[in-house]
């Protein structure tokens, strides 16, 4: 099975940097994808690890350790529309071609002003 | 990019009544959709996986007899919560998997079971 643990909360004030943790748990390993969902809306893809690294997409940043199972999102240049919930997820080997993700239990990032 | 929609957006059903909803890749064909439930402030539960063509394939503790999935074609899958129960009110959002293993949401169905 997977399993996957992020905070459940952050708080950060605009024009800040934050940093969103994920450990993961798998009897298989693809890669680690990142997710924004604003309240009400679709997950929107965000970025992907699959080797160990920084992937980085404009102000957001991603980390892979695969020999720690462990990776980060980062945030920089908070702005107040980056207030949402940020998953993590894994592909699942075990559903074959299916690719199937299993997320994390999100974390409600809150920008102040 | 890849686009998914979903109809209807909202829906608001009596119980015992039944409910489809529809999930459409616009841009693209996608062979695997998949749809899931997610509650408020949580995360998204995957439900099941479409496949074009042949059964889905639920996760354990989804009853297939009660939430029927049919993947018709190549950019439609669609979700009928058969018999709904207030129970069953959720956000659904369907997704479709794009050729190098990414998925791409639907904007979500809000379903009220009265």
């Amino acid at each position: 099975g997977q399993s996957l643990e992020q905070p459940s909360e952050v708080t950060a004030v605009e024009g800040a940097i934050v940093q969103i943790n994920c450990t993961y748990q798998t009897s298989g390993f693809y890669g680690l994808s990142w997710y924004q969902q604003h309240d009400g809306g679709a997950p929107t893809f965000l970025s992907y690890n699959g080797l160990d690294g920084l992937e980085e997409t404009g102000r957001f940043s991603s980390f892979l350790s695969r020999s720690d199972s462990y990776g980060y999102l980062l945030l920089q240049e908070l702005q107040m529309k980056d207030s949402a919930s940020y998953f993590c997820a894994v592909r699942d080997p075990s559903s074959g071609s299916a690719r199937q993700l299993t997320f994390g239990s999100g974390t409600q990032l809150t920008v102040l002003p | 990019g890849a686009v998914v929609s979903q109809h209807p957006s909202r829906v608001i059903c009596k119980s015992g009544t039944s409910v489809k909803i529809e999930c459409r890749s616009l841009d693209f064909q996608a062979t695997t959709m998949f749809w899931y439930r997610q509650f408020p402030k949580k995360s998204l539960m995957l439900m099941a996986t479409s496949n074009e063509g042949s059964k889905a394939t639920y996760e354990q503790g989804v009853e297939k007899d009660k939430f029927l999935i049919n993947h018709a074609s190549l950019t439609l899958s669609t979700l009928t919560v058969t018999s709904a129960h207030p129970e069953d009110s959720s956000f659904y959002i369907c997704s479709a998997r794009v050729t190098n293993g990414e998925q791409y949401f639907g904007p979500g169905t809000r379903l009220t079971v009265t």
